[in-house]
């Protein structure tokens, strides 16, 4: 399994781009990376998966370089209600299913 | 569509006391999750299960069973509590993964509270 590193917390203000890196160095050839948002109380929310270079949906932006051992949350314009912890997660397409969560990144939005 | 629902969303137990959760699915989905997550924590993997009828050890399976006997139906035992599984317990399914451009993504349940005194 891919372990992965992020920060375990960022401060930013309402308004501002949000950028969530997440290191991944042995990540195998037939493994995504997928990220997560999870709020207090609350399940995990899936936000967004990628293989390379770039993929944008309605929520946020991934960003992935050739060598893949890293990728870049982005969160356009946050919101108070960005407030959550942010997990990467590496999944791999064939053998191990069981998928490991790391402490994730808390992510705090101020006024 | 209700997704992942679980059951009971809160409980408290005595210690060496019984009880089993219970997380259904209305997606068709093959796999299923169970998961801990304590304050200040990210998610433990408790056990999962690739289709009916099996299941697999997590990262911390002890003192806990589970089992699978129908497809959208995952159950988590536990036997005798104790304090130190006082925690908030997530359930997740998933598609089966393959290749191709499949969701690879987990729907999670709210959650179950529960807690051992």
């Amino acid at each position: 399994l891919a372990k992965t590193t992020q920060p375990i917390s960022m401060d930013s203000y309402e308004g501002q781009e949000v950028n969530i890196t997440c290191s991944h160095n042995n990540i195998a050839t037939n493994d995504y990376i997928t990220w997560y948002q999870q709020f207090p109380s609350q399940g995990p929310r899936f936000i967004i998966q990628g293989y390379k270079t770039k993929v944008t949906n309605e929520v946020a932006s991934l960003f992935i370089p050739a060598d893949r051992k890293s990728s870049t949350l982005s969160l356009p314009r946050v919101s108070l209600s960005d407030t959550a912890v942010y997990y990467c997660l590496v999944v791999t397409t064939s053998g191990t299913y069981k998928y490991i969560f790391g402490t994730g990144t808390r992510l705090k939005v101020l006024a | 569509n209700a997704g992942v629902t679980q059951t009971p969303k809160f409980r408290v137990l005595k210690t060496g006391q019984s009880m089993t959760l219970l997380c259904a699915q209305d997606m068709n989905h093959e796999y299923m999750y169970w998961y801990r997550q304590d304050p200040g924590m990210g998610l433990r993997l408790i056990h999962y299960s690739v289709g009916e009828g099996t299941t697999a050890k997590g990262e911390v399976p002890d003192g806990y069973n589970v089992s699978r006997l129908k497809k959208q139906n995952f159950l988590l035992g536990l036997e005798s509590a104790a304090p130190s599984q006082t925690s908030v317990y997530f359930c997740a399914s998933s598609y089966s993964i393959g290749t191709g451009e499949e969701y690879y993504g987990y729907t999670f349940g709210s959650g179950t509270r529960l807690t051992v005194v």
